[in-house]
């Protein structure tokens, strides 16, 4: 199975900031990889797929690139509604994993 | 728009059998293949199975084979886990999603609501 590392777990993060969560995978996933945001009590949604294309109806601050084994998912200015755990996902291969989630805090 | 239902869950005891349940709406339901993702209390999220649009591919986690198994009517544009043998740590809430597009893999473009699954004695 393919093996997703996210970092941070964890963020501490203010209203306008920059953030960046990065997800690494065991081995080469040629994009083929998601990302979701998921708020308490809720189920995830879709942000991105294929490593950088935006799901429709989200913001544009939200942004992503990679390729190989390493990604990165920006928000380029976080506002209020950001605040959420955040998870990888690539779909190279079954069993599609998950990275361990980034939990975004307000500072 | 798309729609995702799930039924079903509730607290069964340890050895004991479970079927969720996923209505979907909103989409042409043999066109695409589905899955059920669960994600234990304060955990992330883990891939359970998938099933193809038609039914006839089916892939499961290490974690479940053997005890569930996927199915889906679509002349009833439903979705099936039927989960048996259940474990303590087989507890979570068990969403289903779509994937966009005929194949297992892929990435998820909609979510039910959940269902939890409890299981304790």
């Amino acid at each position: 199975d393919i093996q997703m590392t996210q970092s941070p777990s964890s963020l501490s993060a203010s209203v306008g900031d920059r953030v960046t969560i990065t997800c690494r995978a065991s081995q080469d996933i040629s994009n083929s990889l998601a990302w979701y945001q998921q708020k308490p009590g809720k189920a995830p949604k879709l942000l991105l797929y294929a490593a950088s294309r935006l799901e429709s109806g989200v913001p544009s601050r939200f942004s992503g690139s990679g390729s190989g084994t390493d990604y990165t998912l920006t928000i380029s200015s976080l506002q209020p509604e950001d605040f959420a755990t955040y998870y990888c996902q690539q779909y190279y291969s079954t069993p599609q994993t998950f990275g361990q989630g980034t939990k975004v805090e307000i500072k | 728009e798309v729609q995702l239902l799930e039924s079903g869950g509730g607290l069964v005891q340890p050895g004991g059998s479970l079927r969720l349940s996923c209505a979907a709406s909103g989409f042409t339901f043999n066109n695409y293949a589905m899955s059920w993702v669960r994600q234990a209390p304060g955990k992330g999220l883990e891939w359970v199975s998938a099933i193809s649009g038609s039914g006839g591919s089916t892939y499961y986690a290490d974690s479940v084979k053997g005890r569930f198994i996927i199915s889906r009517d679509n002349s009833k544009n439903t979705l099936y886990l039927q989960m048996n043998s259940l474990r303590a740590e087989d507890t979570a809430v068990y969403y289903c999603a779509k994937i966009p597009g005929y194949s297992t893999s892929g990435y998820f473009d909609y979510w039910g609501q959940g269902t939890l699954v409890t299981v304790s004695s």
